[in-house]
């Protein structure tokens, strides 16, 4: 089954202790994206990978990297999580060309205390 | 980045009526599409509608999209309790491969 797959889904931890998001798809997907969504804001892009090794900034990267060693696998990392950071993190992926529509994973909910 | 504005914010019809949502953007665009999420969980794709196409269809859904005015509607007719969800537009700009997601709509369809 085609799929984008986020781990963990849940996940409560403290300030400061760095933690990893990880998300993998199967369908062969060049472009690979991570949002957060927050009430009232929608969902906001914090990193994309073109492909592999090329990652770029989104509109909210502060606090989070990425890297992007194999086409299927696009951690986030939070290196010293905050408590804005406090989110439901989505990872998405489509083809590398035009009009095609985005796949996303289930989410994962981060609560940073 | 431009964020869509999806209009209304919340919307709330009896089982079978027809749910119109709206979306203005301020940007020249490749495509705009629309997704569905049910609560707490991921995206998923309804349907994609081109620069250069007016209007499509897909099974209950009917979106139109106007480039001069920047806007596009999502019709769903002959609503069920199961399309209860929020609903966002997300635009794909011109030279761009992101997509610029709207605050969505709410539509809840009471049986």
């Amino acid at each position: 089954e085609a799929q984008v797959t986020q781990n963990p889904r849940y996940l409560i931890t403290v300030t400061g202790k760095k933690l990893t998001v990880t998300c993998s798809q199967n369908m062969n997907h060049e472009y690979m994206s991570w949002y957060r969504q927050d009430p009232g804001l929608g969902l906001r892009q914090i990193y994309y990978s073109m492909n592999v090794e090329v990652t770029d900034k989104g509109d909210v990267p502060e606090g989070y990297k990425v890297s992007r060693k194999e086409k299927r696998n696009f951690p986030l990392i939070l290196e010293s999580p905050s408590p804005n950071q406090t989110s439901l993190y989505f990872c998405a992926s489509k083809f590398n060309r035009n009009n095609q529509p985005q796949h996303f994973g289930d989410g994962t909910r981060l609560s940073i205390l | 980045s431009q964020q869509g504005e999806e209009d209304p914010q919340a919307l709330s019809i009896q089982e079978g009526e027809n749910a119109t949502m709206n979306c203005s953007y301020k940007t020249s665009i490749n495509n705009l599409q629309w997704y569905r999420q049910n609560s707490g969980r991921g995206l998923v794709h309804l349907i994609l509608i081109r620069s250069n196409e007016r209007e499509k269809h897909s099974g209950r859904l009917r979106v139109t999209l106007d480039t001069s005015k920047k806007s596009s509607s999502l019709l769903i007719t002959a609503s069920r309790a199961a399309d209860t969800a929020s609903y966002f537009c997300a635009t794909e700009e011109t030279g761009a491969n992101n997509l610029f997601f709207g605050t969505g709509t709410r539509l809840t369809v009471i049986p």
